[in-house]
């Protein structure tokens, strides 16, 4: 079994200022990693996603997550968000792409 | 590349209809599709998942003859909603795969379900 816990259910920001996202995961095995953004009444686009190989996956938009194994986490991280960032964002875990999301989070940026 | 469309992005309906809504790959083969529901200000749950030319496999608490799900072709898999009631009001997003090539999901645009 896998779950994801994605541990602010909201997170305000100012433009301009940077904004991390945080994630964690159980499975008991290895799993792929992903991050989604969903602009309102749309679905879901990828971000960045983690297979293998190095820990740090930069993504568009210029956002970038790292994997943690020991901490089991996949926390998303951007240095300086715009307006046009305000969106759910998702974290997901899965294997053979049968994926379990967590509950997202909303970030809102303002002026 | 790699774009879903999903028709309609917007239903209303009397109680006790069905409705139908269609997931497309429109540039690639999609070996297997996703449908997903979800609620206002929650994640994404999926109700099953379907395979070309197979029966889908629906997800604990999903009922099959509720949501019927069509995978007949490479490009194509439908969701049909049946005898629709006001709790089925939601919001339906597909994904689709290839798993040839080892695609992630690709998501269509979602519909949002509402029955009066």
């Amino acid at each position: 079994a896998q779950s994801v816990t994605q541990l602010d259910s909201q997170v305000p920001v100012f433009e301009e200022a940077p904004v991390e996202l945080r994630c964690n995961y159980s499975s008991s095995v290895s799993v792929y990693l992903f991050w989604y953004v969903q602009y309102p009444n749309q679905g879901l686009q990828l971000l960045l996603k983690y297979l293998s190989g190095s820990t740090l996956v930069k993504g568009i938009n210029g956002f970038e997550a790292e994997f943690n194994k020991s901490q089991t986490s996949f926390h998303l991280r951007k240095p300086s968000v715009h307006i046009s960032d305000t969106a759910e964002y998702f974290c997901a875990v899965g294997r053979d792409y049968k994926l379990s999301f967590g509950a997202g989070t909303t970030v809102t940026v303002r002026a | 590349g790699a774009v879903v469309s999903q028709h309609p992005s917007r239903v209303i309906c009397k109680s006790g209809t069905s409705v139908k809504i269609e997931c497309r790959s429109l540039d690639f083969q999609a070996t297997t599709m996703f449908w997903y529901r979800q609620f206002p200000k929650q994640s994404l749950m999926l109700m099953a998942t379907s395979n070309e030319g197979s029966k889908a496999t629906y997800e604990q608490g999903v009922e099959k003859d509720k949501f019927l799900i069509n995978h007949a072709s490479l490009t194509l898999s439908t969701l049909t909603v049946t005898s629709a009631h006001p709790e089925d009001s939601s919001f339906y997003i597909c994904s689709a795969r290839n798993d040839v090539y080892n695609q992630p999901q690709h998501f269509g645009d979602g519909t949002r379900l509402s029955i009066l």
